[in-house]
């Protein structure tokens, strides 16, 4: 049982708005930033998004991110066939002296 | 560019230990903290636990106390996770993350290594 709650589907057709949402508690994503990951079948997660909404270089600007309170989620505007991957927020997680915190990751299907 | 380099696939027979290297380059390894992550397949992320390479300080996730030993080789810019006693639901992709608090003491992780493959079979 992951400890950031997702949902474990989405889906949308391409040109859509898909979001996703990614919830915690006061001992995670209520005191720290939220990190989302973008992994495909084989491969391992890439940074997506840090510091809820901030884009690394490269990270096309239709990802974006947003946090409020417990809560974080990605929004991905003008969905892309490519865009089909798997999608987690991460966090850390200041109770048990400390540690790293995943969802349980959302599956991404473009219809 | 940043690049953290993991060690081949292993297959282990219950019982025994596996230990997984990760060689990082393109930046100052003592900066970063290295956290262990690991996913059996179709499952999500699990993590495992960290360590600071300059300090040299570990921190652990419960379900694995006792379990797995993180160390660093600081002059090979390289960080290992040894895991012990393995079992069955030990087989896992295994993979090394790069981490640190930034201005506003908050945690982000970023650049992940390739992963390695770990076969728990008898």
């Amino acid at each position: 049982q992951s400890v950031l709650t997702q949902p474990p589907s989405a889906s949308g057709t391409p040109g859509q708005r898909v979001a996703i949402s990614c919830s915690g508690n006061s001992s995670n994503i209520g005191m720290n930033t939220v990190n989302w990951f973008q992994q495909f079948p084989g491969a391992a997660p890439q940074l997506l998004l840090y510091s809820n909404n901030r884009r690394p270089s490269g990270v096309p600007g239709r990802f974006s991110g947003s946090k409020s309170g417990t809560s974080a989620s990605l929004a991905i505007s003008g969905l892309q066939s490519e865009d089909e991957a798997d999608y987690y927020c991460a966090t850390w997680d200041d109770s048990l002296k400390g540690r790293l915190v995943f969802g349980g990751g959302t599956r991404l299907t473009v219809l | 560019q940043v690049q953290l380099v993991q060690s081949g696939a292993e297959v282990k027979k219950p019982g025994a230990s596996v230990t997984v290297s990760c060689q990082t380059s393109g930046y100052n390894f003592t900066t970063y903290d290295i956290n262990w992550v690991r996913q059996a397949a179709g499952q999500g992320l699990e993590w495992m636990g960290w360590i600071n390479p300059n300090s040299g300080n570990t921190g652990y996730a419960q379900s694995f106390q006792g379990r797995v030993t993180l160390t660093k080789n600081t002059s090979k810019s390289t960080a290992y996770m040894e895991l012990s006693n393995v079992k069955f639901q030990d087989t896992a992709v295994y993979y090394c993350v790069r981490g640190r608090r930034d201005s506003l003491n908050y945690y982000n992780v970023d650049v992940w290594g390739q992963g390695t493959t770990v076969i728990v079979s008898s």
